[in-house]
């Protein structure tokens, strides 16, 4: 296994449009999240999946952002109508369950996304 | 609400100087603590963790303690080299919930 994947690396869209970006966690992980980072800044959490069931979203996560898990794989998160203030690296992780607060979670490189 | 709180950066070390990062942390519940390491261009990466007061996690050179009192995690090495250059984060993850919550992130330059 590589680790977590994400895809693309990069994106830059201009404001307005919709992105989606796709994350492939570790296989065997029943948890999966997602985390937004801007410059300065650690990562901030989004929204969590156990499986294919979305269990938490932050107040952070608007409306125009929606995460999806479907088969409990692999996850996509898209942003509907892209503001400037979009502009982050969005950050997906996994982990196993049942390990309690101590697990860790395991990172993907990111996907960095400028809204021009 | 849950938060951590760590020194600003960037800090800058000779290779083979003592590194300090401080971190703090408030939480309403009992928390595992956490540092990950960003290297350039990479992933975050977990260096070394601890899940109960007073236990130290290292890993590389590195250490912290679990210091409930004081409600810190401060991360040392003895010895840093050039290849220690990164962004280190602090970190806490309560028991019974599932995110981890972040500071802000120290960078460090080591120097040859």
């Amino acid at each position: 296994d590589t680790g977590v994947s994400q895809n693309p690396r990069h994106k830059i869209t201009k404001r307005g449009q919709n992105v989606t970006f796709r994350c492939d966690p570790i296989s065997e992980h029943n948890r999966l999240y997602w985390y937004r980072q801007t410059l300065g800044q650690g990562p901030e959490f989004l929204t969590y999946f156990q499986n294919e069931a979305q269990l938490e979203k932050s107040r952070l996560l608007s409306d125009r952002f929606s995460a999806e898990r479907p088969k409990g794989s692999f996850s996509t998160l898209e942003i509907q109508r892209t503001e400037q203030g979009d502009s982050a690296m969005y950050l997906c992780a996994s982990s196993p369950s049942g390990g309690g607060a101590g697990t860790e979670a395991f990172f993907g490189q990111g996907t960095r996304l400028t809204v021009v | 609400g849950d938060s951590v709180t760590q020194m600003e950066g960037p800090v800058t070390l000779s290779e083979e100087a003592f590194l300090t990062i401080n971190c703090t942390y408030t939480a309403t519940g009992y928390p595992s603590l956490f540092w990950y390491v960003q290297y350039p261009g990479e992933g975050l990466q977990l260096l070394l963790k601890a899940t109960k007061a007073d236990d130290k996690g290292s890993n590389k050179g590195f250490e912290a303690t679990y210091r409930k009192e004081t409600t810190s995690f401060h991360l040392e090495k003895g010895s840093v080299q050039v290849s220690d250059s990164a962004v280190y984060f602090c970190a806490l993850s309560i028991t019974g919930g599932f995110k981890t919550i972040f500071g802000a992130g120290t960078r460090l330059f080591v120097k040859a």
